[in-house]
């Protein structure tokens, strides 16, 4: 078995701050994604990243930028916070587009 | 426009009841699902995935999957307290290159 380590676990910013949260995953997955989660909108996908040093646009990739230094980690930096924005941010793994495991999530929230 | 769509938007059942969750696609190409729990407080667990025509079973859980309909469900046996949480589908094509998509999920509720 692996884990998906989030750092950190709440995130409290300024209105325009740049933001970053990291993931750490030890499965040797290929694969990584970023998640934004919203009361009542499910999971929408901000970045994935197939390989080392490759970055793919999500469905809400517009406000954010990612980074995939290594195989083993995926950071997601918030470029301006946006006042009274709340979601949890969540990273996941997969071998090539199998199923996904899942961090704990990281609850951002902006004052 | 939403491509994965599931409904009820919760639901509450009984300890040692039936749960039945139902998911469509509006995109044909999407030929691969899967579903994922999510308790409170924690990130999503698959609990299985389906790419055939008709049922999968694992434990208490049964997919059902109908490809022509874009259509699948999950029916969860002898429902338990520790079922209560949000439940996702999610979807994606064939072709390399693609990602899952998901709903919006089903709040279950199971009642003591």
């Amino acid at each position: 078995g692996g884990i998906i380590t989030q750092t950190p676990k709440f995130l409290i910013g300024q209105e325009g701050q740049k933001l970053t949260l990291k993931c750490q995953q030890n499965f040797n997955h290929d694969t990584m994604y970023w998640y934004r989660q919203d009361s009542g909108k499910g999971l929408r996908l901000i970045y994935y990243s197939i390989t080392e040093n490759d970055l793919q646009k999500g469905d809400l990739s517009e406000g954010y930028d990612a980074s995939r230094e290594k195989k083993s980690s995926f950071s997601l930096t918030v470029t301006s916070a946006q006042k009274n924005e709340m979601a949890v941010f969540l990273c996941a793994s997969s071998d090539n587009q199998d199923t996904q495991y899942f961090g704990p999530g990281t609850r951002l929230l902006v004052l | 426009q939403q491509k994965v769509q599931q409904s009820p938007e919760s639901l509450s059942v009984p300890e040692g009841g039936m749960a039945s969750l139902n998911c469509t696609s509006s995109d044909r190409n999407f030929q691969y699902f899967w579903w994922y729990r999510q308790h409170s407080g924690e990130g999503p667990k698959a609990l299985m995935s389906i790419f055939s025509d008709g049922d999968k079973k694992e434990g208490r859980f049964t997919a059902h999957l109908n490809k022509a309909s874009l259509h699948v469900s999950l029916h969860i046996r002898d429902s338990q307290p520790s079922d209560s949480a949000l439940y996702f589908c999610a979807a994606r094509a064939g072709n390399s290159g693609t990602y899952q998509r998901f709903g919006t999920g089903t709040k279950l509720q199971v009642v003591p």
